[in-house]
C-alpha cells in the first residue's frame, strides 16, 4: 500500500513568490494534517482536517498561509508570499482516527526561501 | 498549551551498547506518548508508544518508561546497531501531539 505522498520534494524560490504543497494521504485516512518542521526542532502543527473540514488551524498563519481538501482526499497547502522565516520542511500526516491515533508521515517537502 | 522538552540534543553509542532519550511534559491531563523515528528520505515512523495507565511497555530492543507523577517519559533501545541511527522524536498528547526539538542518535560501528 502506498504512504502519504509529497511533492515536490524539494522547492527553492525567492522571498515575495507563492508556492504550493501537495500531499496524497493514505487510502481511506479521513484525517490530514500539515506540519512544519524547522531546522533541529520537532514538528509543529499547521492545520488538521477531519475529512473536508479544517478543525484545527490555530496554529496556521492565515494572512499569508492557506490550505484546501476540498474532495476530503488530497490536499494543498499554500504560502503566499513567501518570506525568509517560512524556510523548513512541510510535513504532510495522515491518521485513520481522530484522536491521538498513529500518524503515517510523507517525506516532506523542503522549502527554502532566498 | 502542552511543552514537551528533549534530552540529549545529540548521542553517540558504541554499537551493543544501550541509549536513553528522556522527555519531560508540562500538561498533566497528556495521556498518549508516542516515540517517532525520523531517518533521511523517509517519513517519520511511529516505532513505540504508551498511554497514560501503564508504566512500561517493551517491543524487542525498544522499551519506553512513563512517570505520570514526574511527568517524563524515557526511550530506552538496547543493543544498538548501526541501523538505529536515526532523529527520534517524543511527543505527548491528549487531543493533539507536541513534539520534542529531537535526538540525533549515531550508533558508531
Amino acid at each position: 500500500e502506498a504512504g502519504v505522498v509529497q511533492s515536490p520534494r524539494y522547492k527553492i524560490i525567492e522571498k515575495k513568490q507563492p508556492v504550493a504543497f501537495w500531499c496524497n494521504p493514505i487510502s481511506g485516512h479521513n484525517t490530514l494534517y500539515w506540519y512544519r518542521q524547522n531546522l533541529g526542532q520537532g514538528p509543529e502543527l499547521l492545520i488538521r482536517y477531519e475529512n473536508e473540514e479544517a478543525v484545527d488551524d490555530s496554529q496556521l498563519p492565515k494572512d499569508r498561509f492557506s490550505a484546501e481538501r476540498l474532495k476530503g482526499v488530497d490536499s494543498t497547502l499554500k504560502i503566499q508570499p513567501a518570506e525568509l522565516g517560512d524556510s523548513a520542511v512541510y510535513l504532510c500526516a495522515s491518521s485513520s482516527a481522530a484522536n491521538t491515533g498513529e500518524l503515517f508521515f510523507g517525506e516532506g517537502s523542503r522549502l527554502t526561501v532566498l | 498549551g502542552e511543552n514537551v522538552e528533549q534530552h540529549p540534543s545529540t548521542l553517540s553509542v558504541q554499537e551493543g551498547d544501550s541509549a536513553v532519550i528522556k522527555c519531560t511534559y508540562s500538561d498533566s491531563a497528556s495521556n498518549y506518548f508516542p516515540w517517532y523515528k525520523q531517518e533521511l528520505g523517509k517519513g517519520s515512523q511511529l516505532i513505540i508508544d504508551i498511554r497514560s495507565n501503564v508504566g512500561e511497555k517493551k517491543d524487542q530492543r525498544i522499551a519506553v518508561t512513563l512517570n505520570k507523577t514526574a511527568k517524563h517519559f524515557s526511550l530506552h533501545i538496547t543493543e544498538t546497531q548501526p541501523e538505529d541511527s536515526a532523529v527520534y522524536f517524543c511527543a505527548a498528547a491528549r487531543r493533539q501531539l507536541t513534539f520534542g526539538s529531537g535526538t540525533q542518535l549515531t550508533v558508531l560501528p
